[in-house]
């Protein structure tokens, strides 16, 4: 079985700008969680979607926003990019309210 | 909120045991979570243990869990340099869906 992908690995954008980012969960799960990861802050949720709904959100300002597709594809979008916006972001995916399996992340780059 | 703590850097040698602890503080986490994070990775899980448990083991890795003391611990045995990376451990929010926790995570020096 295929793991989590996320697409792409690896992105620089300037102050400004606006992003996507993409996750591919495994085939079956209906939940999937972001996380941004710096090496300030740790490891922090973003927010979680099931079957097309955000069902839960983290402390993040209204830049950081998602959706969900009917075939469980999420995707993230971050707009008016600054500085402290360049972090791994993790994507996870899951059977509700079970073990979370993490993709390879998305390093974003803010110039 | 709930924090997870862990301490910084471990260090050891080749073929000796790690131990690397953890705090918790939410007592209705129904498990407890342990990843591993090699450089420029995403997050691989090692193991999990449900709260009922005790000590789980699964080839050289051993979780205890203390539940009274909000205490859990990974020890690995017979360290290779292989298992060098980044450890984390984490409890999830089953309250507020699936989001989980993350201590500070514990990175695991091995030496030849």
């Amino acid at each position: 079985k295929a793991g989590v992908t996320q697409t792409p690995r690896y992105l620089i954008k300037t102050r400004g700008q606006q992003v996507t980012l993409s996750c591919s969960p495994i085939s079956g799960h209906r939940s999937v969680s972001w996380y941004q990861q710096t090496p300030g802050q740790g490891l922090q949720f973003l927010f979680e979607y099931f079957s097309e709904t955000q069902r839960n959100k983290g402390n993040f300002p209204g830049r950081f926003s998602g959706r969900q597709f009917s075939n469980s594809r999420s995707e993230m979008n971050v707009s008016t990019l600054e500085l402290g916006d360049s972090a791994l972001y993790l994507c996870a995916s899951s059977l509700p309210n079970n073990e979370q399996f993490f993709g390879p992340g998305t390093r974003l780059t803010v110039l | 909120g709930e924090d997870v703590e862990q301490s910084l850097f471990l260090s050891v040698r080749e073929g000796d045991s790690s131990v690397i602890n953890c705090t918790y503080t939410d007592s209705s986490s129904t498990y407890l979570y342990w990843y591993k994070q090699e450089p420029g990775a995403g997050l691989q899980l090692l193991t999990y243990i449900f709260s009922n448990m005790d000590m789980k083991q699964d080839q050289r890795l051993t979780v205890l869990l203390n539940k009274k003391d909000k205490h859990l611990s990974l020890r690995i045995a017979d360290t290779q340099t292989g298992d060098s990376a980044i450890y984390f451990c984490a409890e999830p929010l089953i309250s507020l869906g699936n989001m989980l926790t993350f201590g500070g995570g514990t990175r695991l020096m091995v030496k030849p």
